[in-house]
């Protein structure tokens, strides 16, 4: 679905700097979400905004940090990269609360941190 | 909190075949329940979802079934096709984390021509 983008495509980055994944949706859905996907572990929550300015932690929040200053996009943080980091991220954004609608995901963030 | 068991981790069929993925959750209050199908290097895409006030549903040659009183639901694929080869992840929506998906593990699907 075209309209959830992502970006950087890919990213090497190396431990200890910041890094800052972006995510852009133009459907104005209210809730916005942040996985990985690693090998053996699926998708994993890391954080989710449920509205502007509304932020909670997901199954693994530690080491990200998210805001959400407008409806259409949601940023993650990596503070201080670590190598455990190194994952496929991905965004979604849904409707929910109106009928349960399903997750739209972009196209993901590879992430390498050396 | 939600959580979502899926079986099996790899499936192998024949094509012409039927596929068969089972997911168990745990929160009683989760009422809708997605299937994405996420090839090599792709986004997971829905293929199928599930509320449960219904207890099947189908879309051609797939189909999700939900027993609410087991908490478990499953998705079925008929007359496999090497195209559907990926990976499939069952979801629940759960609301006890405030309006949040939690994901199966994820099953990889292999259909032998």
């Amino acid at each position: 679905d075209a309209g959830i983008t992502q970006s950087p495509r890919y990213k090497i980055t190396e431990t200890g700097r910041q890094v800052t994944l972006m995510c852009h949706q133009t459907w104005s859905h209210s809730y916005m979400f942040w996985y990985r996907q690693d090998l053996g572990h699926g998708l994993r929550l890391i954080y989710y905004s449920a509205a502007a300015d509304i932020t909670d932690k997901g199954e693994v929040p530690d080491g990200y940090v998210v805001s959400r200053s407008k409806t259409e996009n949601f940023p993650l943080t990596l503070e201080s990269a670590t190598r455990s980091q190194t994952s496929v991220y991905f965004c979604a954004s849904s409707e929910l609360g109106m009928g349960n609608q399903p997750q739209h995901f972009g196209d993901g963030t590879r992430l390498s941190i050396l | 909190g939600e959580n979502v068991e899926q079986h099996p981790s790899t499936l192998s069929v024949q094509e012409g075949d039927s596929a068969v993925i089972k997911c168990t959750y745990s929160d009683s209050a989760s009422n809708y329940f997605p299937w994405y199908k996420q090839e090599l290097g792709k986004r997971p895409q829905l293929i199928i979802d599930i509320r449960s006030n219904v207890g099947e549903k189908k879309d051609q040659r797939i189909a999700v079934t939900l027993n609410k009183t087991a908490k478990h639901f499953s998705l079925h694929i008929t007359e496999t096709q090497p195209e559907d080869s990926a990976v499939y992840f069952c979801a629940a929506l759960g609301g006890g984390q405030g309006f949040s998906f939690i994901f199966g593990k994820g099953t990889r699907l292999l259909v032998k021509p």
